[in-house]
């Protein structure tokens, strides 16, 4: 296993259109975390999966944001309708369950620039 | 919200040990206190944790205070390669990674 990968590695979209994201976590691994980051700031998490249930979505997340894990295995993150503020570094992490005495791993990110 | 406090910024010279402090008032008795690093144009990556007693990898060392409100990240013998934002995080039982702004290392040669 190579860690968790992150697809497209980068994504340039004209205001206004949809993009999708991809994510595979390590094969065993039941959690799965999105975070968005901008220039200067640490990472914001946005949503995390336990299997195929999303346990909670960050309450700054507008409804144009929408994940999925459908088999538990690998996720997508779906932005509609981009805005030029949506432009930032997407991260994907995965970790077993009871993760707090573990660590998570991350993906190398997909850059969106909304243009 | 975040819920641990670290300097925004701290600088090194190379081989020398680094100490990075964070302060966590808060903690409850169920949170693994966490440190990630995030290295330039990289996903973060793991470096420790720790519930009660100090610990150490291969990375850094770890001490906790003995009331768990602080801790400190060692790196014993920083190379240009640690420059870095470091991130002090507590995990709890939602295991939910709740990142704060960090503390960007500077190192020196």
């Amino acid at each position: 296993d190579t860690g968790v990968s992150q697809d497209p590695r980068h994504k340039i979209t004209k205001r206004g259109q949809n993009v999708t994201f991809r994510c595979d976590p390590i094969s065993e691994h039941n959690r799965l975390y999105w975070y968005r980051q901008t220039l200067g700031q640490g990472p914001e998490f946005l949503t995390y999966f336990q299997n195929e249930a999303q346990l909670e979505k960050s309450r700054l997340l507008s409804d144009r944001f929408s994940a999925e894990r459908p088999k538990g295995s690998f996720s997508t993150l779906e932005i509609q309708r981009t805005e030029q503020g949506d432009s930032a570094m997407y991260l994907c992490a995965s970790s077993l369950i009871g993760g707090m005495n573990t660590e998570a791993f991350f993906g190398q990110g997909t850059r969106l620039t909304v243009v | 919200d975040a819920k641990t406090t670290q300097p925004n910024s701290m600088e090194s010279n190379e081989e020398e040990p680094v100490h990075l402090p964070c302060n966590h008032s808060t903690i409850s008795g169920t949170d693994y206190i966490h440190w990630y690093r995030q290295l330039p144009s990289q996903g973060p990556e793991y470096v420790i944790h720790g519930l009660t007693s100090n610990v150490n990898n291969r990375m850094a060392s770890l001490a906790i205070a003995e009331d768990r409100k602080s801790s400190t990240l060692i790196l014993h013998r920083a190379t240009l390669r640690d420059a870095a934002v470091y991130y002090c995080i507590l995990r709890d039982r939602d295991d939910k990674i709740i990142f704060g702004k960090g503390t960007r290392l500077h190192i020196l040669p």
